[in-house]
C-alpha cells in the first residue's frame, strides 16, 4: 500500500542552528500539506502545495520557516534558525487534488522535532 | 472563526466498554466532519466522515452523526477493543476559497484488557 514517507522521524537541534524536514507523498498525488502538531494539540495547518505552487501559506512563520516542492512531488521544509517554541511533530499529508474539492489527505509519520 | 472542541483524556475503559468522546464544532455554513485516529508511532488515518446534517459516518464500528442543531459529532463504539487504543481526533473542513482543515486537540484512549 503507498504510504507518505518523512525524514528523518526524529530531530534534536539547539537553537539558532537550522534543520529541514523532507516529504514524499504518494505518486501522483497534487497536493501536499505540511502541519505542525504541538504536544497536545491538533495539527495546524502550515503550507499547502497544488502541484509546485503554495496555494496557502498564512500560518506559516515566514521570517524562519521555508517550504518549497520544486518539481511537484517531494517537499522539503526548513526553519532557520529553529527556536525552542518550534519543538513539535511536523507531520506531511497528501491528496489527489484539494483546492477546488476534498479529496481524503494521507499522513505520513511524522517528524519530531526538539530544539534544546 | 472556526473550531473543534473535544473533551479532554484520556479516556481509560476496560476491553467491551461502551465509547464516547464529545465533539463540538463552531463553523459558518455547512462544513464536513471527520474523526480521525492515530496509533501510537503512526501518522493519522481518516476513521469516518459526514459532509451534511443528519448524515451518519460509520467504520470498524464506530459511529458518529452530524447533528446541527446541536453542532455536534460525537464518536461512538459499542464495544472498544484493546487494539482501539489510539488518539482520535474531531475535525472539520470548510471551504474558505480552498478547503482546509481544523483540527480538534485530540483525545487519547486508552482500553485494557
Amino acid at each position: 500500500e503507498a504510504e507518505v514517507a518523512q525524514s528523518p522521524r526524529y530531530k534534536i537541534t539547539e537553537k539558532s542552528q537550522a534543520v529541514a524536514f523532507w516529504c514524499d507523498p504518494i505518486s501522483g498525488h497534487a497536493t501536499l500539506y505540511w502541519y505542525r502538531q504541538i504536544l497536545g494539540q491538533g495539527p495546524e495547518l502550515l503550507v499547502q502545495f497544488q502541484d509546485e505552487s503554495v496555494v496557502d501559506d498564512s500560518q506559516l512563520p515566514k521570517d524562519r520557516f521555508s517550504a518549497e516542492r520544486l518539481k511537484g512531488v517531494d517537499s522539503t521544509l526548513k526553519i532557520q534558525p529553529a527556536e525552542l517554541g518550534d519543538s513539535a511533530m511536523y507531520l506531511c499529508a497528501s491528496s489527489l487534488v484539494g483546492r477546488d474539492s476534498y479529496n481524503e489527505q494521507f499522513f505520513g509519520p511524522g517528524t519530531r522535532l526538539t530544539v534544546l | 472563526g472556526n473550531s473543534v472542541t473535544q473533551m479532554e483524556g484520556p479516556v481509560t475503559l476496560s476491553e467491551e466498554a461502551f465509547l464516547t468522546i464529545n465533539c463540538t464544532y463552531t463553523a459558518t455554513g455547512y462544513p464536513s466532519l471527520f474523526w480521525y485516529v492515530q496509533y501510537p508511532g503512526e501518522g493519522l488515518q481518516l476513521l469516518l466522515k459526514a459532509t451534511k446534517a443528519d448524515d451518519k459516518g460509520s467504520n470498524k464500528g464506530f459511529e458518529a452523526t452530524y447533528r446541527k442543531e446541536t453542532t455536534s459529532f460525537h464518536l461512538e463504539k459499542g464495544s472498544v477493543q484493546v487494539s482501539d487504543s489510539a488518539v482520535y481526533f474531531c475535525a472539520l473542513i470548510r471551504n474558505t476559497g480552498g478547503f482546509k482543515t481544523i483540527f480538534g486537540a485530540g483525545t487519547r484512549l486508552f482500553v485494557k484488557a
